[in-house]
Formats: C-alpha cells, sequence, structure tokens
C-alpha cells in the first residue's frame, strides 16, 4: 500500500523558515518523480514544486522560485521541502503527491502539513 | 502558464441524477487531463487520465472526455458519496489546476 506521511508543518512568523518532510513507503520511491502541492484555506489546488527521479531536475512555480527548494533522500525515501522567506501568502496545506512514471499527474497523495505564516 | 477553468462553480444535483462538469484550458493540452475528487478534510483522489482514462478501482459512473481545450466530466448517477469538489488538471505543461466546481446535494 502506497503511503505518504507529511510532516514538518506550524506557525512560524513572516519572514522565516520551514522545512516539510515526506515519507514515503510502498512503492519504488527512487524511480518516481515527486511533487509538493498546497491548498490555501477554503481554496483550490496550486503546484509548488517537482523533482526528478533521481533529483537531477527540479522545478517550480513561479510564487516560490527563489524561496523554497525541494530535495530528496532515496536512501530514507525521504522528499523535503525548505521553505524561506516565507510570506502570509504561503499560509496552506501542503501535500505530497506522487507523479506516475510517465506522466506529471498525481496518483498518490499524502494527507497534508499546515504551514501557517502569521505574527 | 497554462489556465484552467471550471464551471460552473457549484452544481446542485439530486441523488441518481447525472452531473456534467466542464474543464476548460487556455491552449492547448492534447489529452494530458486529469480530474480529481477531494471531500472535506481528505487529499484528492485521482478520477480520470489522460481525459478519459479512468484511474484504478474507480466505479464505472465515471466518465471523461474532451481533448485540446474543452473537457467534460460526467458522472451518470449521482450516489451520496459523489458530493464533493472536483478539480481538472492539466499535466501538458507544468501542472496547473482548475478553481473546482463543488457538487452538493440538491
Amino acid at each position: 500500500e502506497v503511503q505518504l506521511l507529511e510532516s514538518g508543518g506550524g506557525l512560524v512568523q513572516p519572514g522565516g523558515s520551514l522545512r516539510l518532510s515526506c515519507a514515503a513507503s510502498g512503492f519504488t520511491f527512487s524511480s518516481s518523480a515527486m511533487s509538493w502541492v498546497r491548498q490555501a484555506p477554503g481554496k483550490g489546488l496550486e503546484w509548488v514544486s517537482a523533482i526528478s527521479s533521481g533529483g537531477g531536475s527540479t522545478y517550480y512555480a513561479e510564487s516560490v522560485k527563489g524561496r523554497f527548494t525541494i530535495s530528496r533522500d532515496d536512501s530514507k525515501n525521504t522528499l523535503y521541502l525548505q521553505m524561506n522567506s516565507l510570506r502570509a501568502e504561503d499560509t496552506a496545506l501542503y501535500y505530497c503527491a506522487k507523479h506516475t512514471i510517465v506522466d506529471y499527474y498525481f496518483d498518490y497523495w499524502g494527507q497534508g502539513t499546515l504551514v501557517t505564516v502569521s505574527s | 502558464e497554462i489556465v484552467m477553468t471550471q464551471s460552473p462553480a457549484t452544481l446542485s444535483v439530486s441523488p441518481g441524477e447525472r452531473a456534467t462538469l466542464s474543464c476548460r484550458a487556455s491552449q492547448s493540452v492534447s489529452s494530458n487531463l486529469a480530474w480529481y475528487q477531494q471531500k472535506p478534510g481528505q487529499a484528492p483522489r485521482l478520477l480520470i487520465y489522460g481525459a478519459s482514462t479512468r484511474a484504478t478501482g474507480i466505479p464505472a459512473r465515471f466518465s471523461g472526455s474532451g481533448s485540446g481545450t474543452e473537457f467534460t466530466l460526467t458522472i451518470s448517477s449521482l450516489q451520496s458519496e459523489d458530493f464533493a469538489v472536483y478539480y481538472c488538471q492539466q499535466y501538458n505543461n507544468w501542472p496547473t489546476f482548475g478553481q473546482g466546481t463543488k457538487v452538493e446535494i440538491k
């Protein structure tokens, strides 16, 4: 059974930093591209960042480029999102999502970790 | 960025009736379109990919159609568990989502 378990969310002040983690199990993590997708309270879904299998390529939405860094540790089956210079508009539930082998849609999602940016 | 526009924002349907949801892309995405269902407090669940292929375990009452810029998700006979928010997502380019259609009980 595929499982994605996010952690690391919390309350942080504007300008602060946070690192999210996503522990994966039930599939060959090293062979899968992964993404972070966020959902602001009461709003829709927004893709944030993706990383290829092996970690050689990373991609970011314009809204987070230069502030967020995605990475992975295949030895630990874990995906990360380092978030710096956080803004109020980054407040959201952050989901870890697994891509299919071939395409950039998401066949499995975690339950999310909540990030609140507020003073 | 490819902008995805869903309509209507809210759809009121009686159980057993048919629901038709629309999704339009600002430029062609070929058949690189997925649909997700999200219930309150839950993560999204993949329903359809490739515009018309049901994901594993998805009931046959869910069907997708379209290509290019116009797409439709049809739920042939709404069950109580189908009342939820539905999102389309294109993956012809970096993923973008529509704003969602809420299917509510009439």
